[in-house]
């Protein structure tokens, strides 16, 4: 879907603890979903995907669930670093088989506190 | 990984200008670029696709002879924005893909500031 806010939502977590980033998504036929990682002033970085075909892939301290019933996606981050902190952006490829396009949804502001 | 780079970085330019943001692909060939645009506190929204040899795709609401795009060759597109107005000021990024079903690549973005 498309980003309609002016601010990000924000999820405060302690260094250490767990995060866990939801998203909706909008399109039932959409069959990929990538979650994101941007830094300020930087571009996206690839963190972990999953097909449609699948509701849970695991990745390196991150884990992707999808539940495509109610079109949802989260992130799971295990142990949350400092280093996590960053606007993280579930997108979905849409049209599938054709077109390709991602499109990406509204993000979340991720703050590891010390 | 493959590596995009966009250069530049960083531009400021007065209004009614035009400024030429390019993206290469370093490491492969890319068939596909896109284009996105990102203003503060939001989202990415994709702006156009750009296929190697052909014009490009413009989303909806994307004014085509304001964005200019070109994708000249494989490694190669370039996003010239026109007569730029203080609202055009935000930051651009790009994507390219080797394959139609291929792992995307993003850039570092670039931040056009209009004065």
């Amino acid at each position: 879907g498309e980003s309609v806010g002016l601010h990000l939502p924000t999820l405060s977590v302690q260094e250490g603890d767990n995060s866990i980033i939801n998203c909706a998504y909008s399109n039932s036929a959409s069959d990929y979903f990538i979650w994101y990682k941007q830094e300020s002033g930087k571009g996206p970085q690839f963190i972990i995907d999953i097909r449609s075909n699948m509701d849970k892939r695991q990745g390196q301290r991150v884990t992707v669930l999808l539940n495509k019933t109610v079109k949802h996606l989260s992130l799971q981050i295990a142990a949350t670093q400092p280093g996590d902190s960053a606007v993280y952006f579930c997108a979905e490829l849409y049209p599938p088989g054709g077109g390709n396009k991602l499109t990406f949804g509204t993000g979340t502001q991720l703050k590891v506190e010390l | 990984g493959a590596v995009v780079s966009q250069h530049p970085s960083r531009v400021i330019c007065k209004s009614g200008t035009s400024v030429k943001i390019e993206c290469r692909s370093l490491d492969f060939q890319a068939t596909t670029m896109f284009w996105y645009r990102q203003f503060p506190k939001q989202s990415l929204m994709l702006m156009a696709t750009s296929n190697e040899g052909s014009k490009a795709t413009y989303e909806q609401g994307v004014e085509k002879d304001k964005f200019l795009i070109n994708h000249a060759s494989l490694t190669l597109s370039t996003l010239t924005v026109t007569s730029a107005h203080p609202e055009d000021s935000s930051f651009y990024i790009c994507s390219a893909r080797v394959t139609g079903d291929g792992e995307l690549f993003f850039g570092e973005g670039s931040r056009l500031t209009v004065l």
